[in-house]
């Protein structure tokens, strides 16, 4: 079981608001990646990150924003959250080996009414 | 266009049962291959990770092969269990890439019937 941590695990919100979704990991990764997954389909990936004070942008075009201050900890914020928005965001951490295994957290189901 | 294509899309067997599911990739250059198991409302776990060179790789009663010939792989769970009801992902990483690109594939949904 991989120790990397997901909260909240299931969000319902109203249009507009902003939100934080956190991720912290503690095994001492210095790469951790958010992804977006829609039921029956692929992950993409939104959000990545090197190290502290390091963050880029994905593949997937994402209105959200990213923030490293710290190793173990890499939350996503939406700004003001849109039905478009509703998805599960998945955290993942992967470490140094030449296969970089990624591990990933349990999820976050984020609904926008 | 680098993807990975995954077959069946879902498939439904009996407890008991063994089943194969297919992963056809087209990504260039190639690391390695993964298999995933995400069961739902969860994050993928890893199964099995396989390089160039490696051929089939075991996990238990899972068993994932590499054709880098044909670009294609598949994984074979033998005796099924209910609590193999996941969705089974196959995941290539291309080479060269500091990030370790991963390109995902759908997925193939397993349903196991008692």
């Amino acid at each position: 079981e991989a120790d990397i941590y997901q909260t909240p695990r299931y969000l319902v919100i109203g249009t507009g608001k902003k939100i934080t979704l956190e991720c912290s990991q503690t095994m001492g990764h210095d790469k951790m990646y958010w992804y977006q997954q829609d039921p029956g389909m692929e992950l993409h990936l939104i959000h990545y990150s090197y190290g502290v004070n390091s963050t880029e942008k994905g593949d997937l075009s994402s209105e959200s924003t990213v923030s490293r201050i710290r190793t173990e900890h890499f939350p996503l914020t939406l700004e003001s959250a849109r039905p478009s928005h509703t998805s599960q965001y998945l955290c993942a951490s992967s470490d140094l080996t030449l296969t970089y295994e990624q591990y990933f957290g349990p999820g976050t189901r984020l609904t926008v009414t | 266009k680098n993807q990975v294509e995954q077959s069946p899309q879902s498939l439904i067997i009996l407890e008991g049962k063994n089943c194969t599911l297919q992963c056809n990739y087209t990504v260039s250059p190639f690391s390695n291959l993964r298999w995933y198991k995400q069961d739902t409302g969860r994050g993928p776990v890893s199964l099995t990770i396989m390089t160039f060179s490696e051929n089939t790789k075991s996990n238990g009663r899972y068993t994932a092969t590499l054709d880098a010939d044909t670009k294609q792989s598949s994984l074979h769970i033998t005796a099924s269990q209910l609590s193999d009801s996941a969705s089974y992902i196959c995941v290539v990483s291309d080479r060269g890439s500091t990030l370790g690109r991963l390109y995902f594939g759908r997925g193939t949904q397993l349903t196991v019937w008692p």
